[in-house]
């Protein structure tokens, strides 16, 4: 298994353009996450899903979209970036492990937004 | 409401035991975790706790629960050069079984 893949590694945006940050992950889990990681700080849910075709917003999900066509897949799109959107972005998938369910991450996405 | 605390940045010499520690304040919290970091990766899950549990163990880990308290600790034993990375401890609260809340991460630096 790959586990949770995530593209780009890296992007630089200007302000106001768009982009898609792409996540797949090949374990069919239902859940998957979107967090962002600013400098120093932890973890801040943008929106989750719990299966195919049902998405909710987490804490900060303002500036961003999601949509779930299939279970692989999980993207989240970037409306009119602003610098405040620089950061690095994780995706994450939850499955069990032992006796209880974590989530396995993928690498990450930073992005600057210029 | 929902937080999770630990200190920022531990300093500890090789072969030394490193504690990282981690508060948090839903006392409804089934499990917790520690995650590891390393630079320019995603999380990756250490160990977890079960939080009728006080203490695990899992060969150079040890996880220490004051359910009391709510206090988490971590520690690693003879601690390594490859050891050095972020901790975060996150606690699964009893109400929200999808949702992880995260510390803000211990970055731990094992000096040679």
């Amino acid at each position: 298994n790959a586990g949770v893949t995530q593209t780009p590694k890296f992007r630089i945006l200007k302000i106001g353009q768009s982009m898609t940050l792409q996540c797949t992950q090949d374990m069919n889990h239902n859940y998957m996450y979107w967090y962002r990681q600013d400098p120093g700080m932890g973890l801040k849910l943008i929106y989750y899903s719990v299966g195919a075709g049902i998405t909710d917003k987490g804490e900060v999900p303002n500036g961003y979209n999601v949509s779930r066509s299939t279970t692989e897949d999980f993207p989240l799109r970037l409306e009119l970036a602003a610098p405040s959107q620089t950061s690095v972005y994780f995706c994450a998938s939850r499955g069990r492990q032992g006796i209880t369910d974590t989530q396995y991450f993928g690498p990450g996405t930073r992005l600057t937004v210029l | 409401g929902e937080d999770v605390e630990q200190s920022l940045f531990l300093s500890v010499r090789e072969g030394d035991s490193s504690v990282i520690n981690c508060t948090y304040t839903d006392s409804s919290s089934t499990y917790l975790y520690w995650y590891k970091q390393e630079p320019g990766a995603g999380l990756q899950l250490l160990t977890y706790i079960f939080s009728n549990m006080d203490m695990k163990q899992d060969q150079r880990l040890t996880v220490l629960l004051n359910k009391k308290d709510k206090h988490l600790s971590l520690r690693i034993a003879d601690t390594q050069t490859g050891d050095s990375a972020i901790y975060f401890c996150a606690e699964r609260p009893m109400d929200s079984s999808y949702k992880l809340i995260f510390g803000s991460g211990t970055r731990l630096l094992v000096r040679p």
